[in-house]
């Protein structure tokens, strides 16, 4: 069956340094893959997505996330995280580019000053 | 509108009442979507509309739950007899168009139901 993981519940890092949230899937192809970002009662936002060509994709706030095969993951990078980017980060995936996203459980990044 | 608008943001509601929760799209887009998020887990999705017709109702959880749409823009979800299981955010969603075609899906704030 599809599914998508995220390892890790919760994280926290200081303010400055890096970050990388984990995803992996269950899909036979390659599927289309998302990044959203849910701030407290917030809706959620697109942060990047992939759907072909170049494995490392560049988002909006300064995050990237690299595509690899051969590991069924889609990785969430940013190099210095902001007391801002605190909130819960959801890695989806739509099977053969369809509406029925399947999402992962969410990591909540806690961001200390 | 710029983005998708949900009312009302939160309800709270006693068993066995009905809600109605309302979505409006973002305009012109085609497809619209209803997902559920119950605390501390993922999205599940519920239903989707092309356009007014609804070929994809396989998410919802049962026969209490219904959503409708009109004129190509605001939707409805319904649930009746409230029970506490239904407790979630309900989020709705819209794409230029839907089906397989890889849109992006934009997401709306949420409606936070609460029954008690």
């Amino acid at each position: 069956a599809q599914s998508v993981t995220q390892p890790d519940i919760h994280i926290t890092v200081s303010e400055g340094a890096s970050l990388e949230l984990r995803c992996n899937y269950s899909y036979g192809a390659t599927p289309y893959l998302f990044w959203y970002v849910q701030s407290p009662g917030q809706g959620l936002q697109l942060l990047l997505k992939y759907f072909s060509g170049d494995t490392l994709v560049q988002g909006i706030k300064g995050f990237e996330a690299e595509f690899k095969r051969s590991q069924s993951s889609f990785n969430l990078r940013k190099p210095s995280v902001h007391w801002s980017d605190a909130a819960e980060y959801f890695c989806a995936v739509a099977p053969g580019g369809t509406y029925k996203y399947i999402f992962g459980t969410g990591t909540r990044l806690k961001v200390l000053a | 509108g710029a983005g998708v608008s949900q009312s009302p943001s939160n309800k709270v509601t006693e068993k066995g009442k009905d809600v109605e929760l309302r979505c409006d799209p973002i305009s012109g887009h085609t497809a619209l979507y209803w997902y559920r998020q119950r605390l501390g887990q993922g999205l599940e999705f519920l239903i989707y509309f092309q356009g007014n017709s609804a070929p994809d109702k396989s998410g919802l959880p049962s026969d209490r739950f219904s959503a409708e749409r009109t004129g190509e823009s605001v939707s409805t979800l319904t649930i009746q007899r409230t029970q506490q299981e239904d407790s979630a955010v309900y989020l709705c969603a819209s794409s230029i168009t839907g089906g397989a075609s890889g849109n992006t899906i934009y997401f709306g704030e949420g409606s936070w139901l609460t029954v008690v």
